[in-house]
């Protein structure tokens, strides 16, 4: 079965720096995977998505997000933070089925911007 | 304006009260689902549709059940059976196939 691991399950950076967020996944094919943001009480607004091709994928606000089959990750990045960044994090990883769309999620990393 | 609308945003219920959320899409999407959320425990499948009529159930569906009578709606009631129903509750929908999933708004549900 597929899995996904955030382990960071809080993050703090200062306003202007660097951010990675690290996720791993668990899936014995292709994976299609997907980076989604949450504002308290929301619901979740897709970032960028790896299906196949460039492992470099580049999303929404400036996070770009790359796909490293070798080490099964898919970890976020964004050069320089700003404080509307503060959310939730969810990666999440994509099984298809017998014509089933199914997303496995991670748990997790809560994002804090100190200005 | 397209998008996925759940109502009520907050929705409170005695317990042994069955209740039932709302999700609408006007996207024209085939597929639709719904999650669960808990804190820590990121968004868990309930049940998915993929097209009318049909629909299949996620990791966690014991003591819910859905309906797809309508393309555009796909109902979540929470049972009496649901032994810890007070989460937030999220409705997506797709395309259908190898397509991203579009998330609502949520409904918080709150058992007293």
């Amino acid at each position: 079965a597929q899995s996904v691991t955030q382990p960071d399950i809080h993050i703090t950076v200062s306003e202007g720096a660097s951010l990675e967020l690290r996720c791993n996944y668990s899936y014995g094919a292709t994976p299609y995977l997907f980076w989604y943001v949450q504002s308290p009480g929301q619901g979740l607004q897709l970032l960028l998505k790896y299906f196949s091709g460039d492992t470099l994928v580049q999303g929404i606000k400036g996070f770009e997000a790359e796909f490293k089959r070798s080490q099964s990750s898919f970890n976020l990045r964004k050069p320089s933070v700003h404080w509307s960044d503060a959310a939730e994090y969810f990666c999440a990883v994509g099984t298809f089925t017998g014509g089933g769309n199914k997303l496995t999620f991670g748990t997790g990393t809560q994002l804090k911007v100190e200005l | 304006d397209g998008g996925i609308t759940q109502s009520p945003k907050y929705l409170f219920r005695k317990e042994g009260q069955n209740v039932t959320l709302s999700c609408e899409q006007n996207l024209n999407h085939d597929a639709m689902y719904w999650y669960r959320q808990d804190p820590g425990q990121g968004l868990r499948l309930i049940y998915y549709s993929q097209i009318v009529n049909d629909f299949q159930k996620g990791d966690i569906a014991e003591g819910y059940s859905v309906s797809r009578e309508k393309k555009e709606s796909f109902p979540l009631t929470v049972t009496s059976a649901q032994k810890n129903p007070t989460a937030f509750y999220l409705c997506a929908s797709s395309p259908g196939g190898r397509d991203t999933q579009y998330f609502g708004p949520g409904t918080r549900l709150t058992v007293l």
